[in-house]
């Protein structure tokens, strides 16, 4: 059972590439979300999924795409990165009927040059 | 929307208890959660308020008062690998999926 994965681990983008984070769950959790983490800040949601093939903006969902093809895994995109991206980005998941908790994967650390 | 102020540091010797607030504003509540997070480690559970009063895990305590819209982490027997940062975090309401918001978290140093 290893919960949340995160892939890749780090990487570097240079100012208008673009890549796909991939997030995936072995727990039959049916929410996933995608948060980013400034040094220093908290978490903010960039978009968040209640289901396979559901998505749903969150707080700062600018710049970036998601799609919830199958339960387990949870993409996100970047279309055309920026430096104001750089940041580290966390996927969770939470199960249905449970309290507030969600559990994270590893994190990817990205940076935009 | 929502929001939840928390102070930004606390730093505290070896077992000693800490005490972390939240203070919150939401359109409608579900409950306070808390989570941990260690330098460069992901965020992890720790607690969940749902109703009034103070829930006990081990050397961490979490309180909330609804009327208040007020809640604290309460951390005792302070240890080296208790430094970490913590978030509260609230619900929405509005919201399908229990969407979190979080506080910007306090940075805890525990100093020998």
């Amino acid at each position: 059972n290893a919960g949340v994965t995160q892939t890749p681990k780090f990487r570097v983008l240079k100012t208008g590439q673009s890549m796909t984070l991939l997030c995936a769950q072995d727990m039959n959790h049916e929410y996933m979300y995608w948060y980013r983490q400034d040094p220093g800040m908290g978490l903010r949601l960039i978009h968040y999924s209640v289901g396979e093939g559901t998505t749903a903006k969150g707080e700062v969902p600018d710049g970036y795409n998601v799609s919830r093809l199958k339960k387990q895994n949870f993409l996100l995109g970047l279309e055309s990165a920026a430096p104001s991206q750089t940041s580290v980005y966390f996927c969770a998941s939470r199960g249905v009927g449970s309290t507030d908790t969600q559990y994270f994967g590893p994190g990817t650390r990205l940076t935009v040059l | 929307g929502q929001s939840l102020e928390q102070p930004s540091e606390v730093t505290a010797v070896e077992g000693a208890i800490v005490q972390i607030n939240c203070t919150y504003q939401t359109s409608g509540f579900y409950g306070l959660s808390w989570y941990q997070q260690h330098d460069g480690g992901a965020p992890t559970f720790l607690s969940y308020n749902g109703l009034d009063g103070l829930e006990e895990t081990g050397r961490f305590s979490s309180f909330l008062s609804r009327s208040d819209s007020y809640g604290y982490l309460l951390l005792q027997e302070l240890q080296m690998k208790d430094s970490a940062s913590y978030f509260c975090a609230v619900p929405d309401p509005k919201a399908a999926g229990n969407k979190l918001t979080f506080g910007g978290g306090t940075r805890v140093l525990v100093k020998p």
